[in-house]
């Protein structure tokens, strides 16, 4: 079964809108969640969240954590054409030799049009 | 210092060919990883390796499939007798220590198409 869950799994918006991306995840093991930005290559890191209710931000980008509720959200402001893209998000589980191993969900693609 | 090198960057093979894929970590990376990508899904973890040694190969197809990261050069995905369902992209990811993640640098990918 898949461990980590997004949401919605496509979004098209015009230039200027917010959106927000969300993420849940299995619970057992839990140790940290990480969201990727994909285009046509190499996924980029965007933030890595450990703890509950700290918001990290870049830009327009933020993201803060829910331990309680198991989720993750990915907030983008003001977006811009350049924010089309697959957003991955990941999570680490603490199993021993599974350490460093990401378990992704399928991605939401999101498209700006101008 | 370059990033994550992988090659090819596309690869087409028939059916029951031999596909190699390689994967150059950065300097002063010595945990590979490499995952798969499907159409319409997410990236699947399928192998795990340092150098000379397979540490976690659970995710990797029992059969036609396997990996290797010698002491010089760089770490090989191989796949025995393509099928169809082998079409996917296959990504490698390297980190200075096992810590995933946040120290993973992801290549650009094969994609590798059967016909």
């Amino acid at each position: 079964e898949d461990k980590v869950v997004q949401s919605p799994l496509s979004l098209v918006v015009h230039e200027g809108d917010t959106v927000t991306l969300n993420c849940s995840y299995e619970v057992t093991n839990f140790r940290s969640l990480l969201w990727y930005k994909q285009e046509k290559k190499a996924p980029t890191f965007l933030f890595m969240l450990t703890s509950s209710g700290i918001e990290k931000k870049s830009g327009r980008l933020s993201s803060i954590l829910d331990k309680k509720e198991l989720s993750s959200i990915l907030n983008i402001t003001a977006t811009q054409t350049g924010d089309s893209a697959i957003y991955l998000c990941a999570a680490i589980f603490d199993r021993g030799s599974t350490l460093g191993r990401l378990y992704f969900g399928r991605g939401t693609q999101l498209t700006v049009w101008p | 210092n370059a990033g994550v090198m992988q090659n090819p960057r596309h690869l087409v093979r028939r059916r029951g060919q031999e596909a190699r894929l390689r994967c150059s970590p950065m300097k002063g990376h010595s945990h590979v990883y490499w995952y798969r990508q499907l159409p319409e899904e997410g990236l699947k973890f399928m192998v795990y390796l340092q150098k000379e040694n397979i540490i976690d190969e659970s995710g990797m197809p029992k059969e036609r499939f396997s990996a290797e990261f010698p002491k010089e050069g760089p770490s090989i995905l191989r796949i025995q007798q393509v099928v169809r369902g082998d079409s996917a992209a296959y990504f490698c990811a390297s980190s200075p220590i096992p810590t995933g993640g946040y120290g993973y640098t992801f290549g650009s990918g094969t994609r590798l198409t059967v016909v």
